[in-house]
């Protein structure tokens, strides 16, 4: 299953568009990618998911090139509620459930 | 219900004693997870039911835990001989189909194990 690598951590502004990128190298034909959202003492929440090219949905957008390679999750005019910590991931369940958690990115947005 | 609930939420326990940790999955939900995550870690997948099955249980750390899940409900998960590495956050997640790489995960709040 493709491992994801992510930046650590990441700092801005309110009010600023953030774009934090995801590599998944061996990604394989059918795998999507989908990005989760945790806040301190909370599980994961879905953000978006993809496959190709762009998605757009009311909370963000994923932009996927056209080697699926890598994948940007773009958060539009950040806000403080939006500090948390970001998991890029794929899932496949060929054959049973893969999934690989990262250490996911920890975006903290100020005022 | 409305999500995926969790309990105990928090569980104190020593070393050496047998604890169970319950997951209530969306009604409805044919797959269900169980990941664990340390402080300050990612996810580390445990076990995935389809239905009842599990298919795949290589991803428990040892033969002290064990899972199971009845009548596509709710789900235990057992720690035997609790050791103090085993401290940290049990997430459950519920799932439509646990067939399609579209499924969306939907996560409970998590029970925090502490093992003293």
């Amino acid at each position: 299953l493709a491992k994801t690598t992510q930046p650590i951590s990441m700092d801005s502004y309110e009010g600023q568009e953030v774009n934090i990128t995801c590599s998944h190298n061996n990604i394989a034909t059918n795998d999507y990618i989908t990005w989760y959202q945790q806040f301190p003492s909370q599980g994961p929440r879905f953000i978006i998911q993809g496959y190709k090219t762009k998605v757009t949905n009311e909370v963000a957008s994923l932009f996927i090139p056209a080697d699926r390679k890598s994948s940007t999750l773009s958060l539009p005019r950040v806000s403080l509620s939006d500090t948390a910590v970001y998991y890029c991931l794929v899932v496949r369940y060929t054959g049973g459930f893969k999934t690989i958690f990262g250490a996911g990115t920890r975006l903290f947005v100020k005022a | 219900g409305a999500g995926v609930s969790q309990s105990p939420s928090n569980k104190v326990t020593e070393k050496g004693k047998d604890v169970e940790l319950r997951c209530d999955p969306i009604s409805g939900h044919t797959a269900l997870y169980w990941y664990r995550q340390r402080l300050g870690q990612g996810l580390e997948f445990l076990i995935y039911f389809q239905g009842n099955s599990a298919p795949d249980k290589s991803g428990l750390p040892s033969d002290r835990f064990s899972a199971e899940r009845t009548g596509e409900s709710v789900s235990t998960l057992t720690i035997q001989r609790t050791q103090q590495e085993d401290s940290a956050v049990y997430l459950c997640a519920s799932s439509s189909t646990g067939t399609s790489n579209t499924d969306t995960q939907y996560f409970g709040p998590g029970t925090r194990l502490t093992v003293l």
